[in-house]
Formats: structure tokens, C-alpha cells, sequence
């Protein structure tokens, strides 16, 4: 098993790109997520999917635009991107809803992401 | 939604146990806690997780007193691997609210 993937590591933008992170994971989770972690800060929650076609707004998620076509895969979209989003990018899956603590969530390895 | 309070760094000589606080005053009856570590430049990844009292597996321990109010997060004879940041989450059990990671406890573990 890989786990849960994400591409690209990292990428540099400039203001007004648009680009899409990868997300993909092959253990078979319903629930996926996206989170942003700045500097000295914890991971703040962007938005999640409940499983195919099924997704809904996090805590921060103006600006970003999610689909879910499939289990494996959970594309995170930037469409204008803004220097305010440069931040390290988490994808996240998991058994059961990632709003309970008892379901264990399994997080890629991030996407370092800079908007100049 | 129980929020969450722990110290924001914390530094330990290898060898020594540590033990992190959490508080959470208004954990509901069915909430669990769980605990993340995040090394430097990776995802979070789940380490342990209790409902009360006592739990323990490879990585940590996890006591829990009888109200439930707080956790404390011990970790065995640290090494410089153990270098970490460490996230306290208490969970709404009805799924309902997205959860909180916070800012953690930042663990540096020095020679």
C-alpha cells in the first residue's frame, strides 16, 4: 500500500495561476480531506469529501474549489492564486468521518506550495 | 466542540521521559482523544488514543484521570527522533463539527 500520495512536492505559483493539487490514496477510505498548515500554525481544515461525488467546505475555504469523481482521488483546485495561500498543503484519508477524533486519519506527505 | 489546551514547546534531554498536557474542561460524554505527532517537513500521523484511564502501545502512553478533563501524553526515554510537534484532539462524537488540530506542543529532544 502507498498510502495516501499527493503530488506535485512542491511548486512555485505567481499571483493569479490557477493549479490543481493531486491527491490519491489506495486503501479503500470513503472520507478524504484537504488541510493548510502555515508557519507556527496547526492544520486548518480546507475542504472534505464524504465519498464520491459527495464533498463539503472546511473551515477556510474560500478560494479553493474541490471535486471527488472517484474513492482514490480528491483534487484540490486553486483557481486565482493569491501570495495569502502560500502554505504547506495535507491531504488527508480516513475510515470513517474525519470530524471524529476516534477515526485515525492518514495524511500524505504535503505540498509545499508559494504564490509570488 | 471541546477545545483544546496545550503548552506550546516543550525540551527534554534524550533518555527522560516526557509527559505532555492536554486540557480539554469540556470534553463531551462520548468524545475520545487522540493524539498526533508531525515530524518536520511530513504529514501528521496518529500515534495513541483512549477514552479513560490508561492506554499504551509501542510509541506512548496515554492517562486519563477519571473526569476526563485533561490527558497526558507520556513518552518513554526520548531520543532525538522523537523531535516533534504533538497535537492533542478531543472529537465530537456526532461527526458533526470539523475537528481542531491547534497549534501542538513542539517537543525538541536535546543530546
Amino acid at each position: 500500500n502507498a498510502g495516501v500520495t499527493q503530488t506535485p512536492k512542491f511548486q512555485v505559483l505567481k499571483t493569479g495561476q490557477s493549479m490543481t493539487l493531486q491527491c490519491a490514496q489506495d486503501m479503500n477510505h470513503e472520507y478524504m480531506s484537504w488541510y493548510r498548515q502555515d508557519p507556527g500554525m496547526g492544520l486548518r481544515l480546507i475542504h472534505y469529501s464524504v465519498g464520491a461525488g459527495i464533498t463539503d467546505q472546511g473551515e477556510v475555504p474560500n478560494g479553493y474549489n474541490v471535486s471527488r469523481s472517484t474513492t482514490e482521488d480528491f483534487p484540490l483546485r486553486l483557481l486565482s492564486a493569491a501570495p495569502s495561500q502560500t502554505s504547506v498543503y495535507f491531504c488527508a484519508s480516513s475510515y470513517g468521518t474525519p470530524h471524529a477524533s476516534y477515526n485515525e486519519q492518514f495524511f500524505g506527505p504535503g505540498t509545499r506550495l508559494t504564490v509570488l | 466542540l471541546a477545545k483544546t489546551t496545550q503548552p506550546i514547546s516543550m525540551d527534554s534531554y534524550e533518555g527522560q521521559e516526557v509527559n505532555i498536557t492536554c486540557s480539554h474542561n469540556n470534553i463531551a460524554t462520548n468524545d475520545y482523544i487522540t493524539w498526533y505527532q508531525q515530524f518536520p517537513s511530513q504529514g501528521p500521523r496518529f500515534i495513541i488514543q483512549g477514552y479513560k484511564t490508561k492506554v499504551t502501545n509501542e510509541v506512548a502512553s496515554l492517562f486519563i484521570p477519571a473526569d476526563r478533563k485533561s490527558s497526558t501524553l507520556s513518552l518513554p526515554r526520548v531520543s532525538l527522533s522523537d523531535t516533534a510537534v504533538y497535537y492533542c484532539l478531543v472529537g465530537d462524537n456526532s461527526g458533526n463539527t470539523p475537528l481542531v488540530f491547534g497549534k501542538g506542543t513542539r517537543l525538541s529532544v536535546i543530546a
